[in-house]
């Protein structure tokens, strides 16, 4: 199985600010990443697929980036509803697999 | 519009068999290259994918619930569904189905709580 390595795993960050989350695979994924928000007790929400191709209807302060192995979400311009946990997710290899997520808080 | 929503016991006894509907709109699950997959989390962790099921029939599951787990498909009603075996109460937790295409997931279900307990 490829293991999704994410942090940090909880990040406080004041509006406005910019935010970085990482995603280490445990091998070569080929840009086959996809990123998630979920919101307290809501479903979770497709951000970003293919490591950098933003889904509609997201804003465009959501970006992401890497390739091989690393990877990363950033958030620029911080506002109060992106308060969330965000989890990665590769699909280059079944069993698909998510990061254990990052807790995203306002300070 | 893609909307799904799943339905589930809310409750069962350990060892018994958990059966989950998938009611979904806005796609067909005949239509190439479409999929559903299912999801769980436990209260307050990760997600987990358990399982996909095709628009030609294949499916793939999660081998750490080794062979535990069936899902099948109903393409003239818009449902997919999925069956766990001998639950025990690892296995509490929110499922979700979600529209799969190019495996990830850019629709999800409000989600079914299911708790396992005697």
């Amino acid at each position: 199985d490829i293991r999704m390595t994410q942090s940090p795993a909880s990040l406080s960050a004041s509006l406005g600010e910019t935010v970085n989350i990482e995603c280490l695979a445990s091998e070569d994924i080929y840009s086959d990443l996809a990123w998630y928000q979920q919101k307290p007790g809501k479903s979770p929400q497709l951000l970003i697929y293919n490591a950098n191709s933003l889904q509609n209807g997201v804003p465009s302060r959501f970006s992401g980036s890497g390739s091989g192995t690393q990877y990363s979400l950033k958030i620029n311009s911080l506002q109060s509803e992106d308060v969330a946990t965000y989890f990665c997710q590769q699909y280059n290899n079944y069993p698909l697999t998510f990061g254990s997520g990052t807790k995203l808080e306002i300070k | 519009q893609v909307t799904l929503k799943e339905s589930g016991p809310g409750i069962l006894q350990p060892s018994h068999t958990l059966s989950l509907t998938c009611s979904f709109s806005g796609f067909s699950l005949s239509t190439y290259g479409m999929g559903v997959s299912w999801i769980r989390q436990p209260s307050g962790k990760g997600l987990e994918w358990l399982a996909s099921i095709w628009w030609n029939g294949n499916t793939y599951n999660n081998p750490s619930l080794k062979s535990r787990l069936t899902v099948s498909k109903d393409t003239s009603n818009n449902q997919a569904f999925l069956k766990v075996t001998s639950v025990d109460t690892a296995d509490t937790a929110t499922y979700y189905c979600a529209h799969t295409r190019f495996h990830w997931f850019a629709y999800w279900g409000q989600g079914t709580l299911v708790t396992v307990s005697s």
